[in-house]
């Protein structure tokens, strides 16, 4: 079984600095996409960044970087430049590609809010 | 392009009475997932469909809950009788080829459920 674990419940971040989020994982499989998304509090999931196992290279979106080391199992989630807009749930998800049809495992979620 | 519509976004209810939600995906995506989000948790898969059929509902008591999808379009997930447990938010969401779009589901703005 795949699990998906944020060791952090609450992160905080002052405006305009850089915040990393943790996120370990586990699987079996060697095939499998890696995802952080983000709820606001209007509770409507938005894909933040993706990662594909198979790359080597680490996924950046904008102000959105990851950190995958695959060997490791681990997967964080690095926003720079933070804004008051950047508040909110961010679920790590981990999903198989080959298995499973496209069931999203999360993790528990960090909260982050940010400090104007 | 419309997203993933759900209604309704509140609903509070007497427990052991019925309860039923109701999702549109995104147009022209097959599948479709409920997800259940207990407070402060990451959301859990109930049930997944390519098109009509229900492809993954092990993670769905059925002792309660039923779902259909008619027509390979809209879903209705069901409640009844309705448990104090049962109050989570259910997240309707879709995907296309998702094998091949990356990995993403598309999510609803989700039903917040209070059994009193």
């Amino acid at each position: 079984a795949q699990t998906v674990t944020q060791s952090q419940p609450e992160m905080s971040v002052q405006e305009a600095e850089t915040v990393t989020l943790s996120c370990t994982y586990d699987t079996s499989e060697s095939d499998y996409y890696l995802f952080w998304y983000k709820q606001p509090p209007s509770r409507q999931m938005i894909l933040v960044i993706r990662q594909e196992a198979y790359k080597q290279q680490n996924a950046t979106e904008n102000r959105f970087s990851v950190n995958f080391q695959k060997a490791a199992k681990s997967f964080s989630l690095k926003i720079s430049d933070s804004q008051l807009g950047d508040a909110a749930m961010y679920f790590c998800a981990l999903v198989m590609i080959y298995n499973q049809g496209g069931k999203l495992i999360f993790g528990q979620g960090t909260e982050l809010s940010v400090k104007p | 392009e419309a997203g993933v519509v759900q209604s309704p976004r509140y609903k509070i209810i007497e427990k052991k009475q019925p309860v039923a939600f109701w999702c549109n995906p995104i147009s022209g995506h097959n599948t479709l997932y409920w997800y259940l989000q207990n407070l402060g948790q990451g959301p859990e898969l109930l049930i997944r469909y390519e098109n009509e059929e229900a492809v993954d509902d092990s993670q769905l008591p059925k002792d309660r809950f039923s779902a259909e999808r008619l027509k390979g379009v809209d879903s209705t997930l069901k409640i009844q009788p309705a448990e104090l447990g049962d109050s989570a938010v259910y997240l309707c969401a879709s995907s296309s080829g998702w094998s091949t779009q990356g990995g993403e589901l598309f999510f609803g703005e989700g039903s917040r459920l209070t059994v009193l």
